[in-house]
């Protein structure tokens, strides 16, 4: 089983949209999460990190992490055009430091 | 804060040669960095995580004698790969964190090609 899962995607959705994207791992004593966004030829640049069950929102986007499903997600309200890039989910495990990414999910906003 | 800075941004090489990539955290300690290699259209795979002041720890599967790594102060880690060959160009990418807990920062990458 993979440590990290995403689906790859491409995920299209309409400018204005809620883009959806969806995590699950498979380490039930992960503390951390984050979400990374990735545009072609670019390195990662980090979008939220979470890590307690529920909510978080920093402008459109919001992290949502439930332990006991072993899932987090990323919402991105009013979607638009720039947010069309790939978008990694990384988890930090037991294993202090280190970090696991998932493959990443393809996201394409339509104008 | 927390910016890290990665040269040289690309490089092409012989076959044969070696190469060497630097990472520095600017404006903070990073007393722990990570080395990533990335495939197109692939995901991050961790190479190895470098430690100040001690031998790199590296992943299964990664050779080290091929990929050398040297984490020499708490500010500069770096990478050479050695007897580069075609199958080793890849888009190198390093990345520090200040606070684990808030995530890590990425140096801009590397694109290597060895022709």
């Amino acid at each position: 089983q993979k440590e990290v899962e995403q689906n790859s995607g491409p995920l299209s959705v309409p400018e204005g949209a809620i883009a959806s994207l969806n995590c699950t791992y498979s380490d039930r004593g992960s503390q951390s999460f984050f979400w990374y966004r990735q545009y072609s030829g670019k390195s990662p640049e980090l979008i939220m990190f979470i890590y307690s069950n529920g909510d978080k929102e920093d402008g459109r986007f919001t992290a949502q992490l439930n332990k006991a499903s072993q899932y987090v997600s990323l919402l991105i309200r009013d979607s638009q055009p720039s947010d069309s890039a790939t978008y990694l989910c990384a988890v930090r495990g037991t294993s202090y430091d280190k970090v696991i990414f998932g493959p990443g999910t393809s996201l394409s906003v339509i104008p | 804060g927390a910016v890290v800075s990665q040269h040289p941004s690309w490089v092409i090489c012989k076959s044969g040669t070696s190469v060497k990539i630097e990472c520095r955290s600017l404006d903070f300690q990073a007393t722990t960095m990570f080395w990533y290699r990335q495939f197109p259209k692939q995901s991050l795979m961790l190479m190895a995580t470098s430690n100040e002041g001690s031998k790199a720890t590296y992943e299964q599967g990664v050779e080290k004698d091929k990929f050398l790594i040297n984490h020499a102060s708490l500010t500069l880690s770096t990478l050479t790969v050695t007897s580069a060959h075609p199958e080793d160009s890849s888009f190198y990418i390093c990345s520090a964190s200040r606070r684990i807990d808030y995530g890590y920062t990425f140096g801009s990458g590397t694109r290597l090609t060895v022709v």
